[in-house]
């Protein structure tokens, strides 16, 4: 089956300095990421869209300067957390699109980030 | 929008007992559907999905789901429940005009194995 990586897999940095995560599809070409964000006992939040080659789509109340995503190529797409802070601190899963059959794309998870900030 | 509602935060059962997660959701037309599982730290591995078709869906491990679409339900069944499934379960629901891709979740279900 698609198999999606994430890393790291825990990070813990000081508040006020950026994270990178990244998200690969490993045997297959994924050209919609997607980057969600689950809190503790809560159920997962969709963040953005990332296609890859252009700018990616947030949903409401999600800062895009604050979480920037990067979709370089058509198996790798980044989120950057800039300038930390504690309230970021949550786990983070990435999921990339593979088209099945009749065009129903189905989505892959990676194992998910947990983010720490001191 | 579409939303998705599971009721019981919690399920408790015994090794060999059967299973029912309870699934609704709201959506305009006949969604996609999907059943995920969650371990403690790890990723979402699918379990089944609903397209179109047979209304009885197999997945993986042993479960399936039945969408009936006068009560807007999706429940996840497993007739004997084995120790290795604890752990949380999502129900998702994805629009069609995307192509399922925007998934909206549920709030999970933890379930528990009692020996």
């Amino acid at each position: 089956g698609a198999v999606v990586s994430q890393h790291p897999s825990r990070v813990i940095c000081k508040s006020g300095t950026s994270v990178k995560i990244e998200c690969r599809s490993l045997d297959f070409q994924a050209t919609t990421m997607f980057w969600y964000r689950q809190f503790p006992k809560k159920s997962l939040m969709l963040m953005a869209t990332s296609n890859e080659g252009s700018k990616a789509t947030y949903e409401q109340g999600v800062e895009k300067d604050k979480f920037l995503i990067n979709h370089a190529s058509l198996t790798l797409s980044t989120l950057t957390v800039t300038s930390a802070h504690p309230e970021d601190s949550s786990f983070y899963i990435c999921s990339a699109r593979n088209l099945g059959l009749a065009g129903v794309s189905e989505q892959f998870f990676g194992p998910g980030t947990r983010l720490t900030v001191l | 929008a579409q939303s998705v509602t599971q009721p019981d935060i919690h399920i408790t059962v015994s090794e060999g007992a059967s299973l029912e997660l309870r699934c609704n959701y709201s959506y305009g037309a006949t969604p996609y559907l999907f059943w995920y599982v969650q371990s403690p730290g790890q990723g979402l591995q699918l379990l089944l999905k609903y397209f179109s078709g047979d209304t009885l869906v197999q997945g993986i491990k042993g479960f399936e789901a039945e969408f009936k679409r006068s009560q807007s339900s999706f429940n996840l069944r497993k007739p004997s429940v084995h120790w290795s499934d604890a752990a949380e379960y999502f129900c998702a629901v994805g629009e069609r005009g995307s192509h399922g891709n925007k998934l909206v979740f549920g709030a999970g279900t933890i379930l528990r194995v009692k020996s």
